[in-house]
């Protein structure tokens, strides 16, 4: 079991750029989450995937974000026309239908948007 | 709207001095609270989940606790090691959790 597995660790773009993240969950997981984590602050979901369908976003999602999770097994997280309010760790966790909802997260992509 | 509350926002202890993380949720309809352990440019690692109030658990010096309000997490004898920030999360409808801001502690040896 290698857990959850984020690439990039860290990104540094410029403002107007579009970037993309992928997550590649634990093997045997069937849901996927995307969470934002700000300095100082909790997670906050944004997204969240059960196979391939998504089947829950944040309100606070614009619609310059898009996730997908086309077979079901890694996710892409992209983010268009990057603003600076856009730099946070982005965080993905996965976990288990029917094993109580216990989601493991991995270590995290840092965006800095500049 | 689900709330989690967290206090204190952080805690400085003596190696083996034993004190209590307060975590205050307001949800409609608890299906799940967690507890995480997160370290500096790490994502959260899981630590307990509890589902009903009365409920303890507990991994070597941790213990956590749950009320119908709130949670507590215990630490006895801290060592320098269990510096690092505690995240309390809520799980209510859906699958998603709604986490606290957190409590950093740093133990001293």
């Amino acid at each position: 079991d290698t857990g959850v597995s984020q690439n990039p660790r860290h990104k540094i773009t410029k403002r107007g750029q579009n970037v993309t993240f992928r997550c590649d969950p634990i093997s045997e997981h069937n849901r996927l989450y995307w969470y934002r984590q700000t300095l100082g602050q909790g997670p906050e979901f944004l997204t969240y995937f059960q196979n391939e369908a998504q089947l829950e976003k944040s309100r606070l999602l614009s619609d310059r974000f898009s996730a997908e999770r086309p077979k079901g097994s890694f996710s892409t997280l992209e983010i268009q026309r990057t603003e600076q309010g856009d730099s946070a760790m982005y965080l993905c966790a996965s976990s288990l239908a029917g094993w109580g909802n216990i989601q493991y997260f991995g270590a995290g992509t840092r965006l800095s948007v500049l | 709207e689900d709330q989690v509350t967290q206090s204190p926002e952080a805690l400085r202890l003596q190696e083996g001095e034993s004190s209590s993380l307060n975590c205050s949720y307001t949800v409609s309809g608890l299906r799940g609270l967690f507890w995480y352990r997160q370290d500096p440019g790490k994502g959260p690692e899981f630590l307990f989940t509890l589902y009903s109030a009365g409920e303890e658990k507990e991994k070597e010096r941790l213990k956590a606790t749950l009320t119908k309000k709130e949670s507590f997490l215990h630490i006895t004898a801290p060592k320098p090691e269990d510096s690092a920030t505690y995240l309390c999360a809520v799980q209510a409808e859906g699958n998603k959790l709604v986490f606290g801001a957190g409590t950093i502690l740093r133990v001293k040896s």
